[in-house]
């Protein structure tokens, strides 16, 4: 089956780093996708991998490694703002996004 | 650009009364759809796609006579609560592809939150 597994929660401090990883095995693999998803919000996004290697926008960056499975969002000094639920979401081999549970961001600080 | 709406934003209803939610595309052509549900600390659970002009895909488990989806244009597409009950009070969310992107980013709307008493 299908699986995407990502840390229930994570909690950080303001100005801090933090990183949220995320280990999928997916039907084939055309791209992961990091979200951002305030409570009672729609998601929106963050940023796309779908070449190895780390990809950075700003506070925040994102890698993948293909080979293992893996991705992770590394969000830089952390602002209150930033206390939201992250989602990881893989494009299968049908272009169909595979969600995972999301990981819930607390910022102390 | 690429703005998703969704309306109404928030809406609560009797037992087995119909609602219906709009998402439009308001600065794109949306070749696809996709409706997503949440429920509270879960992740989005997908519905259905529609692709304009033809019937939707369900996911399984989704009764498509209980959410009659209809993708009448490249801008609009509608979810059809039919019957609603308690159980189906949640978080509901469009989100639209233009596919043009090579990756084809889904674009979501603010999402509609149901009640049903």
């Amino acid at each position: 089956g299908q699986n995407i597994d990502q840390p229930t929660e994570m909690t950080a401090t303001e100005g801090a780093i933090v990183q949220i990883n995320c280990t999928y095995q997916t039907s084939g693999f055309n791209g992961l996708f990091w979200y951002q998803q305030h409570a009672g919000e729609a998601p929106t996004f963050l940023s796309y991998n779908v070449l190895d290697g780390l990809e950075e926008k700003g506070r925040f960056s994102s890698f993948l490694s293909r080979s293992k499975g893996y991705s992770y969002l590394l969000l830089k000094e952390l602002q209150m703002k930033d206390s939201a639920s992250y989602l990881c979401a893989v494009m299968d081999s049908n272009y169909q996004l595979i969600w995972g549970a999301g990981t819930k961001l607390i910022i102390k600080p | 650009g690429a703005v998703v709406s969704q309306h109404p934003s928030r809406v609560i209803c009797k037992s087995g009364t119909s609602v219906k939610i709009e998402c439009r595309s308001l600065d794109f052509q949306a070749t696809t759809m996709f409706w997503y549900r949440q429920f509270p600390k879960q992740s989005l659970m997908l519905m259905a796609t529609s692709n304009e002009g033809s019937k939707a895909t369900y996911e399984q488990g989704v009764e498509k006579d209980k959410f009659l989806i209809n993708h009448a244009s490249l801008t609009l597409s509608t979810l059809t609560v039919t019957s609603a009950h308690p159980e189906d009070s949640s978080f509901y969310i469009c989100s639209a592809t233009t596919g043009t992107e090579s990756y084809n980013e889904q674009f979501f709307g603010p999402g509609t939150r149901l009640t049903v008493l």
